[in-house]
């Protein structure tokens, strides 16, 4: 069955440095989403994307986020100045069309910033 | 904007006990979508049910079932017999087709912890 990849599984970075996080959608799927999960909170969307640009940002998603499809299967994002409290689960999502279809996530990344 | 609230923080239960889940929305779009999501304790995020808001049928699988009642903006997941491998943290979720991009919105999460 086909699933939602990312890598890292865990990253351990330092505040101020720049952390790239990896995910390869479902392949047929054509709507791309970012989430994190502080621990023991809820899980919080980030940004949705879809044709190469994006569709949807919350307010979380400031200037230090960005996400990028750099080929045909890869989907990531990118945290440009980690602070304490992006201290998360990120999780990537995928679907194959947008609100009425199911999004299938990944297993996560747990960052941890010091 | 959307809302969703899971009023149970935490639930523990015997085995073999039935165990229902609470859910309650809040929407002003009139099409919209609700989910339930597993997240075991390996951390992953299980995708379970998904209904449509004008498809009000309940919907059993295996010892699964979920009562949506528009009425109520409720949408309801129950356990029946359950299992120590059903402890994890369920929520429950909502998107819109008015919502452009289609964030999911959650809610808190409900622990459920099932004893042996």
């Amino acid at each position: 069955e086909p699933e939602v990849t990312q890598t890292p599984s865990h990253q351990v970075t330092q505040m101020g440095q720049e952390v790239i996080l990896r995910c390869v959608p479902i392949s047929n799927h054509l709507y791309f989403y970012w989430y994190r999960q502080i621990l023991g909170q809820k899980v919080e969307f980030l940004v949705s994307f879809y044709n190469n640009e994006i569709s949807e940002k919350s307010e979380i998603f400031d200037d230090q986020f960005s996400v990028e499809r750099p080929d045909g299967s890869n989907f990531t994002l990118k945290i440009r100045s980690t602070k304490l409290e992006d201290s998360a689960m990120y999780f990537c999502a995928s679907s194959v069309g947008k609100a009425q279809e199911t999004q299938y996530f990944g297993p996560g990344t747990r960052l941890l910033v010091l | 904007a959307q809302k969703v609230t899971q009023a149970q923080t935490e639930i523990s239960v015997v085995e073999k006990e039935d165990v229902t889940l609470d859910c309650v929305y809040e929407t002003r779009d009139t099409t919209y979508y609700l989910f339930w999501y597993k997240q075991p304790p390996s951390g992953e995020l299980v995708f379970l049910i998904r209904r449509n808001s004008f498809d009000e049928q309940n919907e059993i699988s295996g010892r699964y079932s979920w009562n949506f009642q528009k009425s109520t903006s409720s949408f309801n997941f129950t356990i029946t017999a359950s299992q120590v491998v059903d402890s994890a943290v369920y929520f429950c979720a909502h998107s819109s087709r008015e919502t452009s991009g289609s964030r999911l919105t959650f809610g808190e999460g409900t622990q459920l912890t099932v004893n042996p």
